[in-house]
């Protein structure tokens, strides 16, 4: 079955500093995605990035960066200059085959950032 | 906009009850996803319909239902309330091809069972 650890369950840092948020996950299937999505204080959960299995190269928007290494089972999340409405719980996910068709998403427990001004 | 519409955005209902709660997923989805959030269990998978059926079931308690209607909106049926239903419900839904990989989510109903 498959899993995802969000070892981090809270984290503050002050603005402008970077911070990183850790995501490891079990599968079984050689294919599979990941996500992560953002939930802030008024609860919406926010789609942030999608990466598949097939994919390691590492992506950047802005100043989001995420670090996919399939060797250690890990998705990490960089927020570089963090800012104070960068504060959410953010949540990675993981959806494969194991069941089939179906495509839900198995959430890790999230982490609660916390931005300080 | 993610393009989910769930109603409502929240309710308060009394112990034993039943409340429905509708989900219309984005224009040209087919799927739709339940998931519940509560702070015992986190963000759990509820139940999956793909064009009117059911396609899979997960941590789903026996006295909630769901179902996809022909115009692809969806409804979640909880009975019997209990104390711990209380949770914030979030419908999903995705495509086809390449856009079945990114689930969309409504903006959630908060239930408050009192």
């Amino acid at each position: 079955a498959q899993k995802v650890t969000q070892a981090q369950t809270e984290i503050s840092v002050v603005e402008k500093e970077d911070v990183t948020l850790d995501c490891v996950y079990e599968t079984r299937d050689t294919t599979y995605y990941l996500f992560w999505y953002k939930q802030p204080p008024s609860g919406e959960l926010v789609f942030l990035i999608r990466r598949n299995s097939f994919d390691e190269q590492n992506e950047i928007s802005g100043r989001y960066s995420w670090n996919f290494q399939k060797s250690t089972s890990s998705f990490n999340f960089t927020i570089t200059a963090s800012q104070v409405v960068d504060s959410a719980v953010y949540f990675c996910a993981l959806s494969d085959l194991s069941s089939g068709s179906a495509r839900q998403l198995t959430f890790g427990s999230g982490t609660q950032l916390t931005v300080l001004p | 906009d993610s393009g989910v519409t769930q109603t409502p955005k929240h309710l308060i209902t009394a112990t034993g009850q039943r409340v429905t709660l509708r989900c219309s997923p984005r224009s040209g989805d087919l799927s739709v996803y339940w998931y519940q959030q509560s702070l015992d269990q986190g963000l759990q998978f509820l139940i999956q319909y793909y064009n009117g059926e059911e396609r899979a079931k997960g941590n789903i308690l026996e006295r909630f239902s769901a179902q996809q209607f022909p115009d692809l909106h969806s409804e979640l049926n909880l009975s019997s309330l209990e104390l711990g239903d209380s949770a914030l419900y979030f419908c999903a839904s995705s495509g086809t091809g390449k856009s079945w990989t990114e689930a969309f989510f409504g903006q959630g109903t908060r239930l408050t069972v009192v």
